[in-house]
């Protein structure tokens, strides 16, 4: 699987959109895109994933670069339960087991 | 979204004695389940994949005589921590997957922290 960079931390005021960065460089054309997050104490969550076409669902939008080389995750309303690490992940599907790295620590602010 | 449960959510247990942590899928049948280990500020790390009728697949490093995984079912993997020990103490998460093709993904339990005296 491709390794994904992401920011360590990033702020965010209550109420504005949460653009949450990943680089993927050396992401194969099999691969997807995941995205997960874990709020502390709790178990992941997945958030949502994609190919190459951007995706929305009731969650986030997923926008992902032409070349697809980095993507992008946003909240488009963030708010203080946005609160958490959230990982991007680049994966086959059929027969993937999930590594998770470092991850970006959200923090939203009042 | 798919549900995925464990239990129990915690556990205190003495050095020296086994611990049982059950995972279940709720709404959906899972071949596959994923168990990861949790320290306290890092990251999640893979311990095994379960598959349904098979033996576990481990992780380099990860003691298969220690941590016994059984998937006797589409909807139950369990992971005993045999002989459990104070390093063992740590947040225990699983994770099934569900889906084929570009629809695959993983939904994860709640997690259970064990405590190990």
């Amino acid at each position: 699987d491709a390794k994904t960079t992401q920011p360590t931390s990033m702020d965010c005021a209550e109420g504005r959109a949460a653009n949450l960065p990943c680089n993927h460089s050396t992401i194969s054309g099999n691969e997807y895109v995941y995205w997960y997050r874990q709020i502390h104490s709790q178990g992941p969550q997945y958030i949502i994933h994609g190919l190459k076409n951007n995706e929305t669902n009731e969650m986030a939008s997923l926008i992902i670069t032409e070349d697809r080389k980095s993507s992008t995750l946003i909240l488009p309303h963030a708010t203080l339960r946005d609160t958490a690490v959230y990982y991007c992940i680049a994966q086959n599907t059929g027969g993937f087991k999930t590594i998770f790295g470092a991850g970006t620590r959200l923090f939203v602010k009042a | 979204g798919a549900v995925v449960s464990q239990h129990p959510s915690w556990v205190i247990c003495k050095s020296g004695t086994s611990v049982k942590i059950e995972c279940r899928s709720l709404d959906f049948q899972a071949t596959t389940m994923f168990w990861y280990r949790q320290f306290p500020k890092q990251s999640l790390m893979l311990m095994a994949t379960s598959n349904e009728g098979s033996k576990a697949t481990y992780e380099q490093g990860v003691e298969k005589d220690k941590f016994l995984i059984n998937h006797a079912s589409l909807t139950l993997s369990t992971l005993t921590v045999t002989s459990a020990h104070p390093e063992d103490s740590s947040f225990y998460i699983c994770s099934a997957r569900t889906g084929q093709g570009g629809r695959e993904t993983q939904y994860f339990g709640p997690g259970t922290r064990l405590l190990v005296l």
